[in-house]
């Protein structure tokens, strides 16, 4: 079946730093890869995503490139901002036409930035 | 646009009671989903329905149960609650609930079982 792992945290960072949230899939065939961002007390947010093979996802300073031959999707962000303190979760979705509103979610990352 | 909401926020029950969810989904989306989220099990999927059928089911029992109206409002619906019930039950909507669509989330509704 699917899974997906992310990086054990949490993770703490000073602002100006520079963020890696690893994140590997296991999957079948050629899924969507996502991140999601979850603010106190919020529900989710898309943050990025890629649909397919070298696609580079981007948003707010946050990168991440689908990368096949290691199965992976990190997140990255060049200077990171006390903004930016929140969980982050990277996801999957089977193309198809059965994985109809299924995403399937790793761990979760909690991001902490100081000032 | 007003987003996915979800009520009520929080809810209290006790053991062996049932327990309604609601969401609305953003207007024009017809796919919705439901998810739970625990500190243990993190995100998962419970199910999703699209012009009032199901057509995608997680592995949860089936105490656990939805439903669509035509206007694409969803409740859920679990019966006979568990302690272990106690999650932030999340719905999202799409509009086709399609595999590369981007999902937009409530900010859920916390159930705590007693």
């Amino acid at each position: 079946g699917n899974s997906v792992t992310q990086m054990e945290g949490p993770v703490t960072l000073s602002e100006e730093a520079f963020l890696t949230i690893n994140c590997t899939y296991t999957a079948t065939g050629y899924p969507s890869l996502f991140w999601y961002v979850q603010y106190p007390g919020e529900g989710l947010q898309l943050l990025l995503k890629a649909t397919k093979a070298d696609d580079k996802g981007s948003n707010k300073g946050f990168e991440a490139t689908y990368r096949k031959e290691t199965t992976s999707f990190h997140l990255e962000k060049g200077s990171v901002q006390v903004s930016d303190s929140a969980v982050y979760f990277c996801a999957l979705s089977n193309a198809g036409g059965t994985s109809y509103g299924k995403l399937t979610f790793g761990q979760g990352t909690i991001l902490t930035v100081h000032p | 646009k007003a987003g996915v909401t979800q009520t009520p926020r929080y809810l209290i029950k006790t053991r062996g009671q049932q327990v309604t969810l609601s969401c609305s989904p953003i207007s024009g989306h017809r796919s919705v989903s439901w998810y739970q989220q625990t500190p243990g099990q993190g995100l998962q999927f419970l199910f999703e329905y699209f012009s009032e059928t199901q057509r995608n089911k997680g592995n949860f029992p089936g105490r656990f149960s939805g439903r669509q109206f035509s206007n694409s409002r969803s409740e859920m619906n679990v019966s006979t609650l568990e302690l272990g019930d106690s999650a932030l039950y999340l719905c999202a909507s799409s509009p086709m609930g399609g595999a590369d669509e981007k999902l937009f989330f409530g900010s859920g509704t916390q159930l705590s079982v007693l």
